[in-house]
């Protein structure tokens, strides 16, 4: 299994350019999640989905979206790129277990993204 | 909103010494998680804490969820130069949210 497959692992983007950090997993996971990790802020969430057609907003979901067309993917779209999303990207997958208990996290190898 | 703390977000020590880091939340959790991360890697699993008052371990390191399931900790008894990295505790919310939010993290630097 590959688990959870990021690409891509750096990109530069000039401010007001869009794009989308693709994120996979094979593991049949029904929890999804997206973080950013920026110095001395830890891991602050994004979006998150519980399964294909359901997202939910984290705690800085501002000029991100995200979309889960199948259990496999989730995306995760910069609208108009802009300096303040300079960051690292993790996504994450895990079990959702019945009644939303959580299981252990399993994280991508992260994208770093500079905006210029 | 939910939050978790997390003391302290640095901490130096020399090889052979204890360490200790503390996750607090402002809310009941229902689970938490422990997860290490080295320097330019990915947080990577450690360990789950379900029940109030459970402790597991795992050779050095012992992990604690305090007994109104708001607190935990994490202690690596002599470290070694390997345990180097950010410790993150990951507070599950369970119910209709079911959002998983992070401490800021422990920083741990081992001199040896």
């Amino acid at each position: 299994n590959a688990g959870v497959t990021q690409t891509p692992k750096f990109q530069v983007l000039k401010t007001g350019q869009s794009m989308t950090l693709q994120c996979a997993q094979d593991m049949n996971h029904e929890y999804m999640s997206w973080y950013r990790q920026d110095p001395g802020m830890g891991l602050r969430l994004i979006h998150y989905s519980v399964g294909a057609g359901i997202t939910d907003q984290g705690e800085v979901p501002n000029g991100y979206n995200v979309s889960r067309s199948t259990t496999e993917d989730f995306p995760l779209r910069l609208l108009s790129a802009a300096p303040s999303q300079t960051s690292v990207y993790f996504c994450a997958s895990s079990y959702y277990g019945a009644g939303g208990g959580n299981s252990p996290l399993h994280f991508g190898n992260g994208t770093r993204l500079t905006v210029t | 909103g939910q939050q978790v703390m997390q003391i302290p977000q640095y901490q130096h020590v020399q090889e052979g010494e204890d360490f200790t880091t503390y996750c607090n939340s402002s809310t009941t959790l229902s689970n938490i998680q422990w997860y290490k991360q080295r320097p330019g890697g990915h947080p990577v699993f450690l360990i789950q804490l379900v029940k109030s008052g459970e402790v597991k371990k795992q050779k050095r390191l012992t992990f604690q969820f305090g007994e109104a399931k708001k607190n935990s900790s994490l202690h690596i008894t002599a470290t070694q130069t390997t345990d180097v990295g950010t410790y993150f505790c990951d507070g599950g919310y369970g119910g209709a949210t079911n959002k998983l939010i992070f401490g800021t993290g422990t920083l741990l630097a081992v001199q040896p």
